[in-house]
């Protein structure tokens, strides 16, 4: 147990759909992040969020939106998504400014899109 | 830009041998690197870090890597390699005044055979 949460494990929606990925860290890390993952590309880093301000957009579409509501929670609003978003989503957190910096990563969401 | 690259999709090393992970990287100003590891099922899990110092770096579970600043490279190695280290294997980067924007390579598998 990584103490981030990412719910659900599993999800499959269509095109035309809207659904929410949702992340939760109790470790008292500023920061959080998404990753996409997908087969035999590099982990994609998609959005941070630091201290609640969006650090980083590494030019995702806009039919992905992040929300952080306060350090601990993260979430990914998914609408009209296409086949090839069909990918592991990954959630993580950290605690910047500090020699110890590393990653906390949840278990992920496979996503897939019909 | 920060980037990584890992060259191998795959490294088959008989158990009891020594294994190494290749990973090189490209970024302007001294780097942090690191190594994760992600078993089935699971997110990324820390297993070590480069910040400074010493070129060689120990970790979780008999892992080391050596830095080497004139090849760019941070490889991953074992000196006896276990059936139960066979799993993906990421290396990352990030930089100092940007400790919130770690950079992924796409996972090198290693298979240990019995």
């Amino acid at each position: 147990e990584t103490g981030v949460t990412q719910t659900p494990r599993h999800l499959v929606m269509g095109m035309t759909n809207k659904k929410s990925l949702k992340c939760e860290q109790h470790l008292g890390h500023n920061a959080m992040y998404w990753y996409k993952q997908s087969a035999k590309k590099p982990l994609e880093l998609m959005f941070v969020y630091n201290f609640k301000e969006q650090t980083e957009n590494n030019s995702v579409p806009s039919r992905f939106s992040p929300e952080c509501p306060n350090s601990s929670h993260l979430f990914l609003h998914l609408h009209t998504l296409q086949p090839e978003d069909s990918a592991l989503y990954l959630c993580a957190s950290s605690r910047t400014g500090s020699p110890m910096v590393k990653l906390f990563f949840g278990s992920g969401t496979q996503l897939s899109v019909l | 830009a920060q980037s990584v690259a890992q060259p191998e999709d795959q490294v088959n090393v008989a158990e009891g041998n020594p294994l190494t992970v290749k990973c090189t990287y490209s970024v302007s100003g001294n780097p942090y690197l690191f190594w994760y590891v992600q078993y089935p099922n699971r997110g990324l899990q820390f297993l070590l870090k480069y910040i400074t110092g010493d070129n060689l770096v120990k970790g979780s579970y008999g892992f080391e890597a050596e830095f080497n600043k004139s090849q760019t490279s941070f490889h991953l190695k074992k000196p006896s390699a276990l059936v139960s280290d066979s799993a993906l294997y990421f290396c990352a980067v990030s930089l100092p005044n940007r400790d919130d924007k770690i950079i992924f390579g796409k996972g090198t598998r290693l298979h240990i055979l019995p």
